[in-house]
């Protein structure tokens, strides 16, 4: 299983961008990348998935790079309701299908 | 709303009591799951349920006992719990592609059990 790592904490101020970045070395061919968000006392919601390059929706971009070992979940124009904890997972649709969720990134935007 | 409900939404039981969780997806899902959140820790995954059939137990105490009478409903009994049980409990559905493709999970809002 692909371990990941991010930053426990960041600070960020109303309108600005964020990137948070993942680390997960050991990145299987077939895993892919996903991010979730999580405010207190809710369940995880889906944000973004990719495989590689970049991934753009509505709400983020995931920046993944050629060699997939880390990935960049970027946050444009944040807002207060946008505090919240981001979990990186890698996991791919073998037999395992273990979802190994990491202690996240606790994300505060500040006013 | 995610499609997935839960109930009750907060439980209290003490050590000796039998209680469930519910969990109803809305969303035609066919792979179900649990997972634990204890206050400042990561989702734990418990247990994994794809086309009704259990997948996965993540080496859960005998005291959680899951049950999914069909693609739409997860039960979490629950039965002679300690203290240390006491977290917010979350069920996630999602549609298995099986090795055809990877899937998101939809999250329920969470049951929060207080063990006293």
């Amino acid at each position: 299983l692909a371990k990941t790592t991010q930053p426990i904490s960041m600070d960020s101020y109303e309108g600005q961008e964020v990137n948070i970045t993942c680390s997960h070395n050991n990145i299987a061919t077939n895993d892919y990348i996903t991010w979730y968000q999580q405010f207190p006392s809710q369940g995880p919601r889906f944000i973004i998935q990719g495989y590689k390059t970049k991934v753009t929706n509505e709400v983020a971009s995931l920046f993944i790079p050629a060699d997939r070992k880390s990935s960049t979940l970027s946050l444009p124009r944040v807002s207060l309701s946008d505090t919240a904890v981001y979990y990186c997972l890698v996991f791919s649709s073998g037999s395992a299908r273990q979802l190994t969720f990491g202690s996240g990134t606790q994300l505060t935007v500040l006013p | 709303e995610t499609g997935v409900t839960q109930t009750p939404r907060h439980l209290v039981m003490g050590m000796t009591n039998k209680k469930s969780l519910k969990c109803e997806q809305h969303l035609g899902h066919n792979a179900m799951y649990w997972y634990k959140q204890s206050a400042k820790k990561p989702l734990e995954l418990m247990f994994v349920y794809n086309f009704k059939e259990q997948t996965e137990n993540n080496s859960v105490p005998s005291r959680f006992s899951p049950e999914c009478p069909n693609s739409s409903h997860l039960f979490l009994h629950l039965h002679t719990l300690q203290p240390e049980d006491s977290a917010l409990y979350l069920c996630a559905s999602s549609q298995d592609r099986g090795l055809a493709g990877v899937y998101e999970q939809y999250f329920g809002p969470g049951t929060r059990l207080t063990v006293t």
